[in-house]
């Protein structure tokens, strides 16, 4: 069955790069797309990008200059580093696959951006 | 960007209501629109896709329309366990970007 299980370090400090990792199941990445979306807690959803599953990647503008995802599709693991981390990046970040609509999710992982 | 103005912010709504909530587009998407409800501490779940189609599983009191740029998700007659927030999310252009939710609570 699908599954998409993101994994990372709940704790991160200011000014340090997040390395999320989204591994997945029951489909091949070069057959679907998947995306990162994060939520601030107690707020609304953010998509963050996508890698294609022809490789191509597209992101926020506004996560554009710190923001890189990429894939290992020998590995079925989709992966988010995004640098300069702040207080305002604290949040559970989610990935996703996309076919008719985001059809399957993760369970998340809660990160936290403190000193 | 393109801009999803979601509404109504909150709402409440009994057993026998009609709920609908809103999201207007700033351009055409083209039905490049989906729905997702999210219960509190769980990861959301896709309802509608394409703008009026049923995602596999979720039941027919749930619907989807579109009037020009203004899409539509409404439930018929509601039960208590469709309380959640519920946001709809545009893929037709990338930076692709969610409305900022709606709070539905059923009486």
């Amino acid at each position: 069955q699908v599954q998409l299980t993101e994994s990372g370090p709940g704790l991160v400090h200011p000014s340090e790069t997040l390395s999320l990792t989204c591994t997945v199941s029951g489909f091949s990445l070069t057959g679907y797309s998947v995306y990162w979306v994060r939520q601030p807690s107690g707020k609304g959803l953010e998509w963050m990008g996508r890698m294609r599953y022809n490789g191509d990647t597209s992101y926020n503008l506004a996560l554009k200059s710190r923001l890189s995802i990429s894939r290992d599709t020998s590995k079925n693991q989709v992966f988010l580093n995004m640098n300069s981390l702040q207080a305002d990046d604290t949040g559970t970040y989610y990935c996703t696959r996309d076919w008719t609509g985001l059809d399957y999710w993760g369970q998340g992982v809660m990160v936290t951006v403190s000193s | 960007d393109i801009q999803m103005t979601q509404s109504p912010a909150s709402l409440s709504a009994s057993l026998e209501e009609i709920v609908t909530i809103t999201c207007k587009a700033s351009q055409d998407i083209d039905d490049y629109l989906s729905w997702y409800q999210q219960k509190s501490g769980k990861s959301p779940q896709l309802l509608i896709y394409d703008a009026t189609s049923l995602a596999d599983g979720v039941p027919s009191r749930f619907s989807g329309s579109r009037s020009g740029t203004q899409y539509s998700l409404k439930i018929s007659r509601p039960q208590v366990d469709d309380s959640g927030i519920y946001y709809c999310l545009q893929t037709y252009s990338s930076p692709f970007t969610f409305g900022s939710g709606t709070k539905l609570e059923i009486k």
